[in-house]
């Protein structure tokens, strides 16, 4: 078991630019969360999936947010045309569908937009 | 709309005193409550959860809290911290999917 993986764990980038974030869940794992994380906040949710398919979005996943798990196994999170509210802490989460109450999460990719 | 309140944003104690995170928590029909963890430049780890049954719910590093409903409130407790002990704790509440809602956060600070 080598945890949920993210990478980068960190990204500098320029108001406008896109990025674009991995999350490598525990394997065995069906249930895949993305979570933002502010200074002085605790997380919140922005998408799941179950294997490949996205099952909820939070209204604060706007339409520069998107999110993929094509295959059932890792995810991407792709922020287009950034804008300095995005800096944040992305967080991911993963879970067994049978066990979805306990997710364990990845150690974050902390995103700085200038 | 489901939230938590957490009272503390920072507490301080000495190593080897107990100490008590509160949390309150928004009623509803139905409620799971959970208390995470996060240690600097890492990602969350779950201490304990409440679903249902024992109000006395006890979790990892000798940590437990106690659900009460008629205060609605999940407080998290340790009769004696380490210096290790020194991170942010999250307090959250889950509806029908368990998708946690979390609290502000408490920073939990432990002197020598």
């Amino acid at each position: 078991d080598t945890g949920v993986s993210q990478d980068p764990r960190h990204k500098i980038t320029k108001r406008g630019q896109n990025v674009t974030f991995r999350c490598d869940p525990i394997s065995e794992h069906n249930r895949l969360y993305w979570y933002r994380q502010t200074l002085g906040q605790g997380p919140e949710f922005l998408t799941y999936f179950q294997n490949e398919a996205q099952l909820e979005k939070s209204r604060l996943l706007s339409d520069r947010f998107s999110a993929e798990r094509p295959k059932g196994s890792f995810s991407t999170l792709e922020i287009q045309r950034t804008e300095q509210g995005d800096s944040a802490m992305y967080l991911c989460a993963s879970s067994l569908v049978t066990n979805q109450e306990t997710q364990y999460f990845g150690p974050g990719t902390r995103l700085l937009v200038l | 709309a489901q939230s938590v309140t957490q009272l503390d944003s920072q507490v301080p104690v000495f190593e080897e005193a107990p100490v008590e995170l509160r949390c309150n928590y928004s009623s509803s029909v139905s409620v799971y409550l959970f208390w995470y963890v996060q240690y600097p430049n890492q990602g969350l780890q779950l201490l304990l959860k409440y679903l249902s049954g024992s109000t006395l719910v006890k979790g990892i590093n000798g940590f437990e809290a106690e659900f009460n409903k008629s205060q609605t409130s999940f407080h998290l407790r340790k009769p004696s911290v380490h210096i290790s002990d020194t991170a942010e704790y999250f307090c959250a509440r889950g509806g029908g999917s368990y998708i946690p809602t979390f609290g502000r956060g408490t920073s939990l600070i432990v002197h020598p």
